[in-house]
């Protein structure tokens, strides 16, 4: 079965340090691959997402993440954290060849900023 | 502007009573979600559908129902059916011409039991 797991529920950084939240799936064939963020009692919002081109995604808010196949991994970073990045992020996965576009979201990485 | 309206954002609900949440969307899409978020838990998917007068259970459909008679409103019951509806559902929808394609979501409705 499709499945996406995000290791640590709870992740805390200081405002300033490195951010990394992150994500595996369980596949041989490579699937789609986003990342969305949710800030409280909002909706998601995209931040980025691989469909097989470059290894490498840039995405909104100077977060960034790369595709390893090797490792099955999608992980997220930042260089820096700031405080408006507190919120719960959410890695999702659709696997390509299927009747339908279903997204298959991980349960969650609430990141705390800390001043 | 273009997005995705849910209503409302809070409602309570009384034991025995079916209730209602509306999704509307000014995008143009074809493709429209329902997702039930519980803390800890991520999203869950309750229905989907690709087209208009079509739709498809999804992982946790059981105690829902859905319509689509037109394109941009996918309104989602909760019936009575439902034993635990103390919820965030959110509505998203996409284009649906591609697996790559980003759902965009809605700002969620909180469900709450009297």
């Amino acid at each position: 079965a499709q499945s996406v797991t995000q290791l640590g529920s709870h992740v805390s950084v200081s405002e300033g340090a490195l951010v990394l939240l992150r994500c595996n799936y369980s596949s041989s064939v490579p699937p789609y691959l986003f990342w969305y963020v949710q800030y409280p009692n909002q909706g998601l919002q995209l931040l980025l997402k691989y469909t097989s081109a470059a290894t490498l995604v840039k995405g909104i808010n100077g977060f960034e993440a790369e595709f390893k196949k090797s490792e099955t991994s999608f992980h997220l970073t930042k260089p820096s954290a700031h405080m408006s990045d507190a919120a719960e992020y959410f890695c999702a996965v659709i696997y390509p060849g299927g009747s339908n576009y279903k997204l298959t979201f991980g349960k969650g990485t609430l990141l705390t900023v800390n001043p | 502007d273009g997005g995705i309206t849910q209503s409302p954002k809070y409602l309570f609900r009384k034991e025995g009573q079916n209730v209602t949440l509306s999704c509307e969307q000014n995008l143009n899409h074809d493709a429209m979600y329902w997702y039930r978020q519980d803390p800890g838990q991520g999203l869950r998917l309750i229905y989907y559908s690709q087209i208009v007068n079509d739709f498809q259970k999804g992982d946790i459909a059981e105690g829902y129902s859905v319509s689509r008679e037109k394109k941009e409103s996918f309104p989602l019951t909760v019936t009575s059916a439902q034993k635990n509806p103390t919820a965030f559902y959110l509505c998203a929808s996409s284009t649906g011409n591609s697996p790559r394609d980003i759902q965009y979501f809605g700002a969620g409705t909180r469900l709450s039991v009297l």
